[in-house]
């Protein structure tokens, strides 16, 4: 059983426009959300993560929202740019297990010039 | 600050053998976290150290051990290899302040077992 779910396994966005990368999760327990970059045969970046007692966090062109109620989280970037492209994984986890990220299968996004 | 480093970065181990992994955290970060990245599983979480003590487990044989010392380095250990151990394995470590949490990955393990 998937706790977390990335359901589009690909999305194409134009330069400049802002690229919505979505996450939906089962657990209620979660407490931490990440969300990571990803190039082949390398380790994933960290970009950005948010605590269940907050909805928002930014960080530069990033910014997560967190909608606990409907146990959904989305990713923005805004401006896109041809160096994101990459796969996005989505990842949480528990409070006194925090050490032991749950992650979704990944979206790959592709932003053209 | 110096990131998350593991040595080697790439092995190739014969079946039936043993292999050690070794991963460096992030000065002043207390937990490491193992996971296994395979294209079918994709990442899976192994164990998880802090303080030298195991504090959470995935769900995997008995054949994955770990461990983690004083200066908060950490090895893992796959005895009696399989065809199917082959996978990047990459090794994490997390600080948690206040409500931030962040786990940032070294560049992983390539292990090929023939």
């Amino acid at each position: 059983d998937q706790q977390v779910k990335q359901n589009s396994p690909s999305l194409s966005v134009q330069e400049g426009r802002i690229s919505i990368l979505n996450c939906d999760y089962t657990n209620s327990m979660f407490d931490y959300f990440l969300w990571y970059k990803k190039y082949p045969a390398e380790g994933p970046t960290f970009l950005i993560s948010i605590s269940s007692i907050k909805d928002k966090n930014e960080d530069g062109r990033f910014t997560v929202f967190l909608n606990k109620s409907a146990k959904h989280l989305s990713l923005h970037i805004v401006p896109s740019q041809p160096g994101d492209s990459a796969v996005y994984f989505c990842a949480a986890s528990a409070w006194g297990s925090q050490g032991n990220l749950i992650f979704g299968k990944g979206t790959k996004l592709s932003v053209k010039p | 600050k110096a990131g998350v480093t593991q040595t080697p970065r790439y092995l190739i181990k014969t079946r039936g053998q043993q292999v050690t992994l070794s991963c460096s955290p992030i000065s002043g970060h207390r937990s490491v976290s193992w996971y296994q990245q395979t294209p079918g599983q994709g990442l899976q979480f192994l164990f998880e150290y802090f303080s030298e003590t195991q504090r959470n487990k995935g769900n995997f044989p008995g054949r994955f051990s770990g461990r983690q010392f004083s200066n908060s380095r950490s090895e893992m250990n796959v005895s009696t290899l399989e065809l199917g151990d082959s996978a990047l394995y990459l090794c994490a470590s997390s600080s948690l302040a206040g409500e931030t949490y962040e786990q940032y990955f070294g560049p992983g393990t390539r292990l090929t077992v023939t």
